[in-house]
């Protein structure tokens, strides 16, 4: 079966670093996502990996090792509107997303 | 972020009623999508229209149906639902095609509704 891994939820510090983790278990690989989604709205695109390494994009990079089938979001310099749920996904041999749960990240002062 | 529109925001129905759920997007894309989301639970793939055609049903009860007049446009049409059926309902909408990559599959959402179904 396809699977997606995640944590439930994880506590970070305003102004601190934060990895939030996801392995995959998919048929086939065309890309790994994160959306970020806060409380009562829709997920909204944050990156989209396919090759292996990291990718940075402001306060937010997000790493893929395909041979590891894991993948990583990091969120640097957090602010209170970091607080949300993550999402990572993978698009699968017939370019289906398989989502994972998601992480609710909570920041506190 | 309105490329994605969805209504109505909430909705509470009975289980007799029938009611529907409209989607709309503005971003000139070809696919659309319907999931569920419940509480702590990954989203789940309802349909997927590629260019007016289904080309994705998993498995969804009979009493959701869908219909996609044009590639703008998606309704969900929902009867004798089930106090289950309760969740957050969202449409998606990507470029679409199978070449993959960021610029056909990234998928934008609407805001969702809310069904209560009592």
């Amino acid at each position: 079966g396809q699977n997606i891994d995640q944590p439930t939820e994880m506590t970070a510090t305003e102004g601190a670093i934060v990895q939030i983790n996801c392995t995959y278990q998919t048929s086939g690989f065309n890309g790994l996502f994160w959306y970020q989604q806060h409380a009562g709205e829709a997920p909204t695109f944050l990156s989209y990996n396919v090759l292996d390494g990291l990718e940075e994009k402001g306060r937010f990079s997000s790493f893929l090792s395909r041979s590891k089938g894991y993948s990583y979001l990091l969120l640097k310099e957090l602010q209170m509107k970091d607080s949300a749920s993550y999402l990572c996904a993978v698009s699968d041999s017939n370019y289906q997303l398989i989502w994972g749960a998601g992480t609710k990240l909570i920041i506190k002062p | 972020e309105t490329g994605v529109t969805q209504t109505p925001r909430h909705l509470v129905m009975g289980m007799t009623n029938k009611k529907s759920l409209k989607c709309e997007q503005h971003l000139g894309h070809n696919a659309m999508y319907w999931y569920k989301q419940s509480a702590k639970k990954p989203l789940e793939l309802m349909f997927v229209y590629n260019f007016k055609e289904q080309t994705e049903n998993n498995s969804v009860p009979s009493r959701f149906s869908p219909e996609c007049p044009n590639s703008s446009h998606l309704f969900l049409h929902l009867h004798t639902l089930q106090p289950e059926d309760s969740a957050l309902y969202l449409c998606a909408s990507s470029q679409g095609g199978t070449s993959g990559g960021a610029a056909t599959d990234t998928q934008y959402f609407g805001p969702g509704t809310r069904l209560t179904v009592l």
